[in-house]
């Protein structure tokens, strides 16, 4: 089946810092969505992005369908986004596929 | 609140216990999943539920028992569990298993197996 891998698998950032985690794929998807998992277990659903460039706020996400792979950028970094951020992949008519996760700590 | 609530949000259980998990989604979606995360796993897919009907049952030992009424709820039903099944049970719905867009989890059920 279809692998997943992200890096860095931590990540500990100062408080205003950017960041960018990675998501590498190994075969053709249909989506790909990035979450973000708080510390409390929540998972949220920050972009669906089978290709292409988007932006909310200070995250963005690009995907390079034909390279398999998307980034996820975070930029002026606020303790509240700490926690673990995953990347899912999906062929049409399949399940998702999760990656293991990026851990990011942002310390005040 | 994602439009998924899980209940309840902690459970400890013995291992001669019957307890049940509930999941209620108010999204309109038709497919539902049960997942389970453990301490430094990626998330695992336990079940998956279309139009209430199970499309996929991913090899979950018979200790742990699904049950879907109607498509807004999904129940894990829990007998004779292991200290190992002690993990974080997430559930999620999106709109068909065929489209998962809107892909939507509850804030889970901490499950303790003591």
């Amino acid at each position: 089946g279809i692998q997943v891998e992200q890096s860095p698998p931590d990540l500990i950032l100062q408080e205003g810092a950017n960041s960018t985690l990675r998501c590498n794929f190994s075969d053709s998807v249909n989506n790909l969505q990035w979450f973000h998992q708080n510390p409390w277990g929540q998972l949220i659903n920050l972009f669906y992005i089978p290709s292409g460039t988007k932006q909310n706020g200070r995250l963005s996400a690009t995907t390079v369908a034909t390279e398999r792979y998307s980034l996820l950028y975070i930029s002026s970094s606020q303790t509240t986004d700490s926690g673990v951020y995953f990347c899912a992949v999906v062929i049409y008519g399949q399940n998702f596929v999760f990656g293991p996760g990026t851990r990011l700590s942002v310390l005040p | 609140e994602t439009g998924v609530t899980q209940t309840p949000r902690h459970l400890v259980m013995g291992m001669t216990n019957k307890k049940s998990l509930k999941c209620e989604q108010h999204l309109g979606h038709n497919a539902m999943y049960w997942y389970k995360q453990s301490a430094k796993k990626p998330l695992e897919l336990m079940f998956v539920y279309n139009f209430k009907e199970q499309t996929e049952n991913n090899s979950v030992p018979s200790r742990f028992s699904p049950e879907c009424p109607n498509s807004s709820h999904l129940f894990l039903h829990l007998h004779t569990l292991q200290p190992e099944d002690s993990a974080l049970y997430l559930c999620a719905s999106s709109q068909e298993v065929q489209n998962n867009y809107g892909y939507t989890f509850g804030s889970g059920t901490r499950l303790t197996v003591v």
